[in-house]
């Protein structure tokens, strides 16, 4: 199985939205609802923003919402504060009971 | 509050074997399924492996062939990687996690990982 696709890099300047894309196939992102997505400081575990699509857990802000369109999926990051600054990875359930992370991607806040 | 604390890694030599273990506390450990998921440096995320809340059912990465398997132990609330035979890109740093309340394909919340570096 091989990693969903993210684009290395976005940014955006503090205010401004931001939208990460992870496109995967009608066997992950496509053929599932299962898919979420997570953020890691340098150093850091990750922690869970979005699942089930576009489902926030309690304590994340409103600002993070996600979607999804086909076999990609796109979380955007609302009214960038300075804390988002951080990698973002998707992930999504595929047959056979795996899981399969995106490849990453660095928001910088300008 | 949750607690996810790993442990056992360490340098290892290609071929040889390690465990890992995953020290659970602040949530009932046996009515959740659990993760690994590890790191290599500067890279991304890799899902290992997934066991039930009672340890009857396990799922791994096809990616592994075979040479990882994860256990529990509900008496101890303790969660285990077993790894064999292993290589130098097995070097990574290996998260401990639960599975979110709303499904196991969710992960979170995650241990603060333990290093595990495979070289000669």
């Amino acid at each position: 199985q091989s990693a969903l696709t993210q684009p290395p890099s976005a940014s955006g300047s503090p205010g401004q939205s931001v939208t990460i894309s992870c496109t995967g196939s009608s066997s992950d992102v496509g053929g599932y609802k299962y898919v979420s997505w997570y953020q890691q400081y340098p150093g850091k575990a990750p922690k869970l923003m979005i699942y089930e699509v576009t489902k926030r857990p309690s304590g994340v802000p409103d600002r993070f919402s996600g979607s999804k369109s086909g076999n990609t999926a796109s979380l955007t990051v609302s009214g960038l504060q300075a804390e988002d600054e951080a990698d973002y990875y998707c992930s999504s359930s595929t047959g056979g009971n795996n899981l399969v992370f995106g490849t990453g991607t660095k928001v910088t806040v300008l | 509050q949750v607690q996810l604390v790993e442990s056992g890694g360490g340098l290892v030599q290609p071929g040889r074997s390690l465990r890992l273990s995953c020290a659970a506390s602040g949530f009932t450990f046996s009515s959740y399924g659990m993760h690994w998921v590890r790191q290599a440096p500067g890279k991304g995320l890799e899902w290992v492996a997934v066991i039930s809340y009672d340890g009857g059912n396990t799922y791994y990465a096809h990616s592994l062939e075979g040479r990882f398997i994860i256990s529990r132990d509900n008496s101890k609330n303790m969660l285990f990687l077993q790894m064999n035979n292993l290589r130098v890109e097995d070097t990574a740093v290996y998260y401990c996690a639960r599975r979110a309340e709303w499904d196991w394909r969710y992960v979170d919340p995650w241990g603060q990982g333990t290093l595990v570096t495979v070289s000669s």
